[in-house]
């Protein structure tokens, strides 16, 4: 079974910090991705990576930088946090193929900023 | 990506079917049409995919017309267990990856 391991469940920081992010899976996919997940706004992908080193826009990337330095790693990284972060985050990955292989998502970090 | 369109809630009881109908009119031909399944506190979970007509699984069917216009998550004889946030969603593959967009869902509420 395909496990992606997010760092933290639960994280509180202040306004102004660097707050980095992590996710792990076991799986050895090519594909990770970040969500946000906010009340009445379903999940939004903020960044994804297709490959080690390689990252694109999602589709709310402001605010927010990712590094993929190894293959099982992604992390997500708000350079400076402000309260319209507080958010739960959703870290996913899946293998490359053409048939659209499902992702498979970690279980969340609820970030409060405050 | 195409847009999907679905209930905002729906109610059964247990051991019921419970069908859910997502449309999604802008599908374009390279996009699967996917359903994850979402418990509080936890991630959205891949529940059954499918591209046209039928597909089963253990868990669920998943009914596609021919226009592909909309699709029909079946859930025989649910349970309480199966109280949940069913999100429908298009994938497209691009080069190796498929991007998703999640919409509002559909919370569907079980009771005995």
């Amino acid at each position: 079974d395909v496990k992606v391991t997010q760092s933290s469940r639960y994280l509180v920081k202040r306004t102004g910090e660097k707050v980095f992010l992590e996710c792990v899976q076991d799986m050895d996919h090519e594909n990770m991705f970040w969500y946000r997940q906010d009340p009445g706004l379903g999940l939004r992908l903020i960044y994804f990576s297709y490959d080690v080193k390689m990252k694109e826009k999602g589709d709310i990337p402001e605010g927010y930088s990712v590094s993929r330095e190894k293959k099982e790693r992604f992390s997500l990284i708000l350079e400076s946090a402000s309260t319209n972060q507080t958010s739960m985050y959703l870290c996913a990955s899946s293998s490359p193929d053409s048939s659209n292989q499902p992702q498979h998502f970690g279980d969340g970090t609820r970030l409060s900023i405050l | 990506l195409a847009k999907t369109t679905q209930p905002i809630s729906m109610d059964s009881y247990e051991g019921q079917e419970v069908n859910i109908t997502c449309s999604h009119n802008n599908i374009a031909t390279n996009d699967y049409i996917t359903w994850y399944q979402q418990f509080p506190s936890q991630g959205p979970r891949f529940i059954i995919q499918g591209y046209k007509t039928k597909v089963t699984n253990e868990v669920a069917s998943l009914f596609i017309p021919a226009d592909r216009k909309s699709s029909t998550l079946s859930l025989p004889r649910v349970s309480l267990s199966d109280t949940a946030v069913y999100y429908c969603l298009v994938a497209r593959t691009n080069s190796g990856y498929s991007t998703l967009t999640f919409g509002k869902g559909t919370m569907l509420l079980v009771s005995p």
